[in-house]
């Protein structure tokens, strides 16, 4: 099962781009990267997700890197409302299905 | 258009009680899964149904027990609570392949307490 590795903590100043980091370097050709989002402990909450080009929705932007090992989520305009934990996920296909494994995230706090 | 639902949002128990925790969702996906979290955690997977009539164990399975009662519903159960089993719980349906969404979608949690 490919496993994800994030900072477990970022800063991002409001108004500002929020860019967002993970690795995942052992990641299958046939798996997606999916980010997710966890506000004060609410259900998570999916953003978006890609499989090798680079992907744009109202939320964010995902840029995957070319050998796929790494991605970076991308909130242009980050605003207060955008602190959260920040899951980055790889969907496990095999004995688990169509599992998600969660990871710890990346705590985003944006800063006024 | 309610998405996933739990019930109850919250619950204290005793140790040893027993209780069942609701998930319904009317997506008509076909995945369900149940997680908890516990506090400063990501999200542990505890039981997971592929399709109707079908139940895996997850990550975190000891202590539960789940149902997958028809394509909507998906409960956890919990024959004798303990303390550790002290959480935030979370349901989550998924899209499948050939859906325009294959994306899962979350309720609200239940919040449990075990005394």
């Amino acid at each position: 099962d490919a496993k994800t590795t994030q900072p477990p903590s970022m800063d991002c100043a409001e108004g500002r781009a929020a860019n967002l980091p993970c690795n995942h370097s052992t990641i299958s050709g046939n798996e997606y990267v999916y980010w997710y989002r966890q506000i004060h402990s609410q259900g998570p909450q999916y953003i978006i997700h890609g499989l090798k080009n680079n992907e744009t929705n109202e939320m964010a932007s995902l840029i995957i890197t070319e050998d796929r090992k790494s991605s970076t989520l991308i909130l242009p305009h980050a605003t207060l409302r955008d602190t959260a934990v920040y899951y980055c996920i790889v969907r496990v296909s095999g004995n688990y299905g169509q599992n998600f494994v969660f990871g710890p995230g990346t705590r985003l706090s944006v800063l006024p | 258009n309610a998405g996933v639902t739990q019930t109850p949002k919250f619950q204290v128990l005793k140790t040893g009680q027993s209780m069942t925790l609701q998930c319904a969702q009317d997506m008509n996906h076909n995945s369900m899964y149940w997680y908890r979290q516990d506090p400063g955690m990501g999200l542990r997977l505890i039981y997971y149904s592929a399709s109707e009539g079908t139940t895996d164990k997850g990550e975190v399975p000891n202590g539960y027990n789940v149902s997958r009662l028809n394509k909507r519903e998906f409960s956890l159960r919990l024959e004798s609570a303990a303390p550790s089993q002290t959480s935030v719980y979370f349901c989550a349906s998924r899209g499948d392949r050939g859906m325009k969404n294959t994306e899962a979608f979350f309720g609200q949690g239940t919040r449990l307490t075990v005394v």
